[in-house]
């Protein structure tokens, strides 16, 4: 059974370049979560979805940010125009009502 | 603040020896509260979940314990493997809310 699968793995790219990160979701859940983890601040939810619809964005740092979740089995997180200050491991989740959240592997994004 | 704060931030262990880390949370209304392991490199694992009523719960040689009256849970890790060094992650959620509230994680490391 395949869990959640984030791409890319890694990603290295200059400031002011354009960044799309991908998830697939476990087949079946209803929801999906984006989060950032740093050193500093450990794990901090951007937006998460519930049936492909934008439940709380309330967390994406500002309109550089943007996640769209256009099918059940696909989700984009962007960033346009990225900065050296969005350097982090993102992570993509998903679940069922009532069940654990499964983490992806998450992306390091690196912006120079 | 942060709603979840853990302790020790860090710590060192011999192979074989037992160690507890520490949770204590403020988020309200509780709901429940889940340890997650984090290995380096890979998204977070779910270990155990514990509810209002739950006082302990075990999987493995992992056991959780929680004290809903003062906010606290622990994590206990008997007979250490080099396989337990990784970050543990201390998660609550509140009644009626799909944010999580994290911890930074406790980081732990066996040696031989």
């Amino acid at each position: 059974d395949a869990g959640v699968i984030q791409s890319p793995r890694h990603e290295v790219t200059e400031m002011g370049q354009e960044v799309t990160l991908r998830c697939k979701p476990i087949s079946g859940h209803d929801y999906l979560f984006w989060y950032r983890q740093t050193m500093m601040r450990g794990l901090e939810l951007l937006i998460y979805f519930n049936n492909n619809v934008p439940i709380d964005d309330s967390g994406m740092p500002e309109d550089r940010f943007s996640a769209k979740m256009p099918n059940a089995s696909f989700s984009t997180l962007k960033i346009q125009p990225s900065e050296p200050r969005d350097s982090a491991v993102y992570f993509c989740a998903s679940s069922s009502t009532g069940e654990p959240q499964h983490f992806g592997d998450g992306t390091r994004l690196s912006i120079l | 603040k942060n709603q979840v704060e853990q302790s020790p931030q860090s710590l060192i262990i011999l192979e074989g020896k037992n160690c507890t880390l520490q949770c204590n949370y403020t988020v309200s209304p509780f709901s429940n509260l889940r340890w997650y392991k984090q290995d380096t490199g890979r998204g977070p694992v779910s270990l155990t979940i514990m509810t209002f009523s739950e006082n302990t719960k075990s999987n493995g040689r992992y056991t959780a314990t929680l004290d809903a009256d003062t906010k606290q849970s622990s994590l206990h890790i008997t007979a250490s493997q080099l396989s337990d060094s990784a970050s543990y992650i201390c998660v609550v959620s509140a009644i009626g809310n799909n944010r999580l509230a994290f911890g930074k994680g406790n980081q732990v490391v066996v040696i031989p």
